[in-house]
């Protein structure tokens, strides 16, 4: 059983750019969701994707946004960075949609915006 | 809205002590309850998953617990160990949660040789 996996590890961006965080599920699951976590605090909710479709979406602005694959695997793409975004970035797969399931982890993508 | 608050927030404790980590949500209304555990700079292992019709759940030395009416989660390690050093984050799903899972801030956890 393949668990769930993220790329790339670490990334470093400039203000203003765009950038694309990349997950695949765990087998057999058909539900990602992503989750940003700050330094010293608990992760917060992006968004999650069901069977291709948004299912969900937390207290984040539009430059946030996601995709999932046929194959479910899911990219998070966010638009003009800001300092603020520097954190890092967690997937998790489920199955089932919403909090149903038991959410397995990635081990993360540290995005750092400069 | 839910809020979930872990408590303390740091704890340090000597190599073979048993110990108590806390969570508390704000909305009994929850679905679940999941314990991570979390070492640094790394994902989230899932530990502990408590569905709202249970009220504990065991794996080796640990031992979760769920009262929902409390609104009120603990884990139980025992005979803790260096290797179980780590911050240890609990999440509810449900409780007015836009659908996906609630986290505390965590509890950072050193076990002393």
């Amino acid at each position: 059983e393949t668990g769930v996996t993220q790329s790339p590890t670490h990334l470093i961006k400039t203000r203003g750019q765009q950038v694309t965080l990349r997950c695949s599920s765990q087998s057999g699951h058909n539900t990602v969701s992503w989750y940003q976590q700050a330094l010293g605090q608990g992760p917060q909710f992006i968004f999650q994707y069901y069977r291709e479709e948004e299912n969900g979406r937390g207290n984040f602005p539009p430059r946030f946004s996601g995709l999932q694959f046929p194959n479910y695997s899911s990219e998070l793409n966010v638009n003009a960075l800001e300092l603020d975004d520097s954190a890092l970035y967690l997937c998790a797969s489920s199955l089932g949609g919403g909090y149903f399931g038991e959410q397995y982890f990635g081990p993360g993508t540290r995005l750092t915006v400069t | 809205k839910q809020e979930v608050t872990q408590i303390p927030a740091a704890l340090s404790v000597p190599e073979g002590e048993n110990l108590v980590l806390n969570c508390s949500f704000t909305d009994s209304a929850i679905y679940n309850l999941q314990w991570f555990r979390q070492d640094p700079g790394k994902g989230l292992t899932s530990l502990l998953l408590i569905q709202s019709s249970q009220r504990e759940q065991t794996s080796g030395r640990l031992n979760a617990s769920l009262d929902k009416s409390s609104g009120r989660s603990t884990l139980y390690i025992a005979a803790s160990q260096p290797g179980d050093s780590a911050t240890y984050l609990c999440a509810t799903g449900g409780g007015g949660s836009q659908g996906n899972l609630i986290f505390g801030k965590g509890t950072k956890l050193s076990v002393k040789p």
